[in-house]
């Protein structure tokens, strides 16, 4: 029962290189999003997805990519890492079912841009 | 502009006594609200939710109430435990759309001492 699994646990990449956080989820969900946390604030959302093939910025899209090929996975890619971009990262997905439901997140991501 | 708000960064319970947690919104739109537990070095895990049909949600030690016509909901966990130690986020979403996005809270951290 393996639900959200994120990779790497942790990085750190050097200003101006890039790389891709990797996301799969097992539950089916069709929801997928990505979320960062900064240090005393909250989670702000990055991208999400409401399908294979769909997806859409979120509050903080700046600097990031994503793509949807697959239900199960949700790649967020940094192209040209910036100092800003240091944070913790999340990915979450969720069902439709029902209408109101909770998401269900992944162990994080902690990135460090030096 | 933080739709949601929780303006308690900390707060601080003896074992057996009540933990009351506070979260404001904004958005009169919002009408489905979840409470997270988020442990360090994990992700959030999901806790207790509310739709705004209700005022009020019970499970187990954890009851959450919202105050509509305030936009103001509540936490309340009894009796608190050490184990309850970790960060509490609020987090709304709204109907409508083709989405379920969650807004998150700051979040607060609560130390239950022995």
């Amino acid at each position: 029962n393996a639900g959200v699994t994120q990779t790497p646990k942790f990085r750190i990449l050097k200003i101006g290189q890039s790389m891709t956080l990797q996301c799969t989820q097992d539950m089916n969900h069709n929801y997928m999003y990505w979320y960062r946390q900064d240090p005393g604030m909250g989670l702000k959302l990055i991208y999400y997805s409401v399908g294979a093939g769909i997806t859409d910025k979120g509050e903080v899209p700046n600097g990031y990519n994503v793509s949807r090929s697959t239900t199960e996975d949700f790649p967020l890619r940094l192209e040209l890492a910036a100092p800003s971009q240091t944070s913790v990262y999340f990915c979450a997905s969720s069902t439709v079912q029902g209408r109101n439901t909770e998401a269900f997140f992944g162990q994080g991501t902690r990135l460090t841009v030096v | 502009d933080q739709q949601v708000k929780q303006n308690s960064p900390s707060l601080s319970v003896q074992e057996g006594r009540i933990s009351i947690l506070n979260c404001d919104y904004t958005n009169s739109m919002f009408d489905y609200f979840l409470w997270y537990k988020k442990y360090p070095a994990e992700g959030p895990t999901f806790l207790i939710s509310i739709s705004s049909i209700k005022d009020k949600n019970e499970d187990g030690r954890f009851t959450v109430f919202l105050n509509k016509s305030a936009k103001h909901l509540s936490l309340h966990i009894v009796p608190s435990q050490p184990g309850d130690s970790a960060v509490y986020f609020c987090a709304a979403s709204a109907r409508g759309g083709a989405t379920n996005k969650l807004i998150f809270g700051t979040g607060t951290l609560l130390a239950v001492q022995p």
